[in-house]
């Protein structure tokens, strides 16, 4: 599969605070992404997802940026919430198939 | 919503036995279903896909004779571990895509599978 990766393993913010989640994917022809919550043991629940012909999409607190150029997705949570606490994984789309970047850890400290 | 369950939650068994794990779409039809095996602390790795009525396609390096994937209707999907072994030690995780047209997909709440 294709190489997706983060930049960032672990990223602890304050509550109420924004995160920022960042993925860095290779395949230039993807062309649809999808951000994925991870809570333990669990499986993964989507957040949000954006197409190619696209670089930003909003949701509900959660906002994905797509930069085709550098090939860099980020997640944006907003008012970051101790329930947002979670691993966050970038999934990349590769002939209807899902490749998963290593993930990040978020903290959010109360 | 797209609801997909899985079974069992969690296994232990003793090396050399086989190991099935179920994954079943619940209220949509799953032409497509994936497998994923997950390490503590590490990514989702795709393992195989399969398609109702046909054989699965694995990733490449993962052994199609060790890991026996069955999908057999549009809403089961069944992973079997042959002769397992402690290395097999994983938290398996299936998906499935639907029939509507729905692009993205449903995750299960994964198997944790421990071989001792």
């Amino acid at each position: 599969g294709e190489s997706v990766g983060l930049h960032l393993p672990t990223l602890s913010v304050q509550e109420g605070d924004n995160s920022i989640i960042n993925c860095a994917y290779s395949n230039s022809a993807s062309d649809y992404f999808i951000w994925y919550k991870q809570e333990s043991g669990k499986g993964p629940q989507f957040i949000i997802d954006i197409r190619s012909n696209m670089d930003k999409r909003q949701g509900q607190r959660v906002t994905v940026l797509l930069n085709k150029t550098v090939k860099h997705l980020s997640l944006q949570i907003a008012a970051t919430q101790p329930g947002d606490s979670a691993v966050y994984f970038c999934a990349e789309n590769d002939f209807n198939k899902f490749y998963f970047g290593s993930g990040t850890k978020l903290n959010v400290k109360p | 919503g797209a609801v997909v369950s899985q079974h069992p939650s969690w296994v232990i068994c003793k090396s050399g036995t086989s190991v099935k794990i179920e994954c079943r779409s619940l209220d949509f039809q799953a032409t497509t279903m994936f497998w994923y095996r997950q390490f503590p602390k590490q990514s989702l790795m795709l393992m195989a896909t399969s398609n109702e009525g046909s054989k699965a396609t694995y990733e490449q390096g993962v052994e199609k004779d060790k890991f026996l994937i069955n999908h057999a209707s549009l809403t089961l999907s069944t992973l079997t571990v042959t002769s397992a072994h402690p290395e097999d030690s994983s938290f398996y995780i299936c998906s499935a895509r639907g029939t509507d047209g729905h692009y993205g997909y449903t995750f299960g709440s994964g198997t944790r599978l421990t071989v001792v």
